[in-house]
């Protein structure tokens, strides 16, 4: 079965600061999906990648998919408050979206 | 355009029972699938359904069970409550198989 290692497991930043997280699949990526997660509250979908190479970009978080390192990265530029919760990456290692498979999440906090 | 609701938010049983949670998906979406969060966990997949048809199981014992309407709602069954079924249960729905949008969960504790 896939598995998703997510890296770090938590984060905290000073607010205005950049930062990037890692997820890195045991198997092939057909799909990556990109969540995130306030404490105890559904997921909000951010981005999804399909193709190597890929890069996607919505307000200041960028996303980007390396096929070959079967790896995934979400980079946050000049980080808000807003942005603190926790980020969940999904695959669909069975070629569908919706049977997915995640990682553990990584928990940011920005600090003021 | 409403989004998936979950129904109850929170529910509290004792090891034994049973409990029904109910999904609505987004209006035109066809397909279901339901999560369950462990406290400090990723979600882990449980059921998916598609025009009322099982199209996918998790890894999880036979007290889970689930169903889906023709107005496409769905229900998740759980018998015989463990502690370990006290979880954050998701529903998520989609079009088709592409990207799913999830609803806000329902909490069960059991005691």
């Amino acid at each position: 079965s896939q598995e998703l290692e997510q890296s770090p497991q938590s984060l905290i930043v000073q607010e205005g600061k950049n930062l990037t997280i890692n997820c890195t699949s045991s198997k092939t990526l057909y799909g990556l999906y990109w969540y995130k997660q306030k404490y105890g509250e559904g997921l909000i979908f951010l981005m999804m990648l399909q193709k190597g190479g890929e890069e996607k970009s919505h307000e200041k978080i960028t996303a980007k998919l390396d096929e070959k390192k079967q790896q995934s990265s979400l980079h946050i530029t000049a980080s808000q408050p807003s942005h603190a919760g926790i980020y969940l990456c999904g695959a669909d290692g069975a070629g569908t979206a919706s049977k997915l498979t995640f990682g553990t999440g990584t928990r940011l906090q920005v600090t003021l | 355009d409403a989004g998936v609701t979950q129904s109850p938010t929170h529910l509290i049983k004792t090891r034994g029972q049973h409990v029904t949670l109910r999904c609505s998906p987004i209006s035109g979406h066809k397909s279901v699938s339901w999560y369950q969060q462990v406290l400090g966990q990723g979600p882990q997949f449980i059921f998916q359904y598609y025009e009322k048809e099982e199209r996918g199981r998790g890894n999880f014992p036979d007290r889970f069970s689930a169903r889906q309407f023709p107005n496409y709602s769905s229900e998740l069954n759980v018998n015989a409550l463990l502690l370990g079924d006290s979880a954050l249960y998701l529903c998520a729905s989609s079009f088709d198989a592409d990207t799913q949008y999830f609803g806000p969960g329902t909490r069960l504790t059991v005691l």
